[in-house]
């Protein structure tokens, strides 16, 4: 399984923006680049997903450098309810790992009124 | 109102005692997934299927079993060869199960031993 690092956790204010990275130094050329977030005691919600080029949606922008070896997910105006896990997680469709997300422990993110 | 049910929210199993856990969904997709989480820990998938009547075994598929002989249900029974079962596991599903896929979690359910 491709492997992801990203920070254990990070803070923000409320209303400032957040950039969450993510370093994935061996990933592959057909390895789509996933992030979701998790709230305590809840399933998993996607947040956004990209290949090459940098990508908006109404929650969050991704961030993919030009080698693809890092990622940023940025959300513009942190709220309170944006405090969450993060998990970035590199998805490829190679034989048996066909569907699979690969969670690591992702970025506790701490948001301040 | 589209979405993937999981049920019960908490459950208990008692020592030798085998027990289920349904998922359902509506959103018409082909794979589901079924993962469990420990305390501070990542997701680890258990099971996984791509189409009605066929699943294969993930990463920590010892004590536990599956089937799926309906496109919208995934049931996982937890057996008493799983000696380790209190964790939370969740249900997930996708319109494929391609890279590319957006994969759809439930609420999940908490599992503890008494």
């Amino acid at each position: 399984d491709a492997k992801t690092t990203q920070p254990n956790s990070m803070e923000s204010n409320e209303e400032e923006p957040v950039h969450l990275p993510c370093n994935h130094s061996t990933i592959s050329g057909t390895d789509y680049i996933h992030w979701y977030r998790q709230l305590p005691s809840q399933g998993p919600e996607y947040v956004i997903h990209g290949l090459t080029s940098n990508v908006n949606n109404r929650m969050a922008s991704l961030a993919i450098a030009e080698d693809r070896k890092s990622s940023t997910l940025i959300l513009h105006r942190a709220t309170l309810r944006d405090a969450a896990v993060y998990y970035c997680i590199l998805r490829d469709d190679r034989g048996s790992t066909l569907g699979r997300l690969y969670f690591g422990r992702g970025t506790q993110l701490t948001v301040w009124p | 109102d589209g979405g993937i049910t999981q049920s019960p929210k908490y459950l208990f199993r008692k020592e030798g005692q085998n027990v289920t856990l349904s998922c359902e969904q509506n959103l018409n997709h082909d794979a589901m997934y079924w993962y469990r989480q420990d305390p501070g820990q990542g997701l680890r998938l258990i099971y996984y299927s791509q189409i009605v009547n066929d699943f294969q075994k993930g990463d920590i598929a010892e004590g536990y079993s599956v089937s799926r002989e309906k496109k919208e249900s995934f049931p996982l029974t937890v057996t008493s060869a799983q000696k380790n079962p209190t964790a939370f596991y969740l249900c997930a599903s996708s319109m494929t199960p391609l890279r590319s896929e957006t994969q759809y979690f439930g609420p999940g359910t908490r599992l503890l031993v008494l």
